[in-house]
């Protein structure tokens, strides 16, 4: 399976602080997006980031990329209650499918 | 959720019985593609397609088939369905020039 694994699956933290989650791919990438996906709802795109960055800025989202550990990470600055919602890492392999992790789902308590 | 509409939104069938799950989209995005999310395993691809008749497999492709006869219309066909299949489809789709993917809202499948 050309899945990743997100880390951690549960966050929970108070409003202002700073969510960090990682994600993890097992083979060689074009892209590696960020979605976020609220309750009952379909996933919504946040943040691409291709092989040959290391960082990109949207906002208050930061996403890095290490492509020798193959890994990535979504951090998400000054948080509110209403980022509450699960976040999904996506790889692009091909440049036409894109393998899912297992996401990690944050709560923001205000 | 960007012109994609999936119907039915609920299906509540029967062990045995086929079903057809319908995603239509009015961004005329060349490629569409149907997953399936169940805990503990995010998002699985299904099948996806590059055009019209064009259509291939995904990682857990078995027990599914596609269609596409139209730019707008993704079908995706259970020809006799199972309790393992019990799960939240979604469809979604994408231009051919641009990376990110567009959701529709999903398709919550019970099988009994």
């Amino acid at each position: 399976s050309q899945q990743g694994e997100e880390d951690p699956q549960a966050l929970s933290i108070q409003e202002g602080e700073n969510a960090t989650m990682n994600c993890s791919y097992k083979t060689s990438i074009n892209n590696l997006q960020w979605y976020r996906q609220n309750s009952g709802r379909g996933l919504v795109h946040l943040i691409l980031i291709r092989s040959n960055e290391r960082e990109k800025h949207s906002g208050r989202l930061r996403v890095t990329l290490d492509t020798s550990k193959k890994s990535s990470s979504l951090l998400i600055t000054a948080s509110r209650a209403a980022d509450t919602a699960s976040y999904f890492c996506a790889t692009d392999h091909t440049g036409n499918q894109f393998y899912f992790g297992t996401g990690t789902s944050l709560t923001v308590i205000p | 959720d960007a012109g994609i509409t999936q119907s039915p939104r609920h299906k509540v069938t029967e062990t045995g019985t086929p079903v057809t799950l319908r995603c239509h989209q009015t961004e005329n995005h060349r490629y569409m593609y149907w997953y399936r999310q169940d805990p503990g395993h995010g998002l699985r691809l299904i099948h996806y397609s590059y055009g019209v008749k064009d259509t291939d497999k995904g990682e857990v492709s078995d027990g599914y088939s596609v269609s596409r006869s139209k730019t707008e219309d993704f079908l995706l066909t259970l020809e006799s369905a199972t309790s393992s299949q019990t799960s939240v489809y979604f469809c979604a789709t994408k231009t051919g020039d641009k990376e990110k993917l567009f959701f529709g809202s999903g398709t919550q499948l019970s099988v009994l």
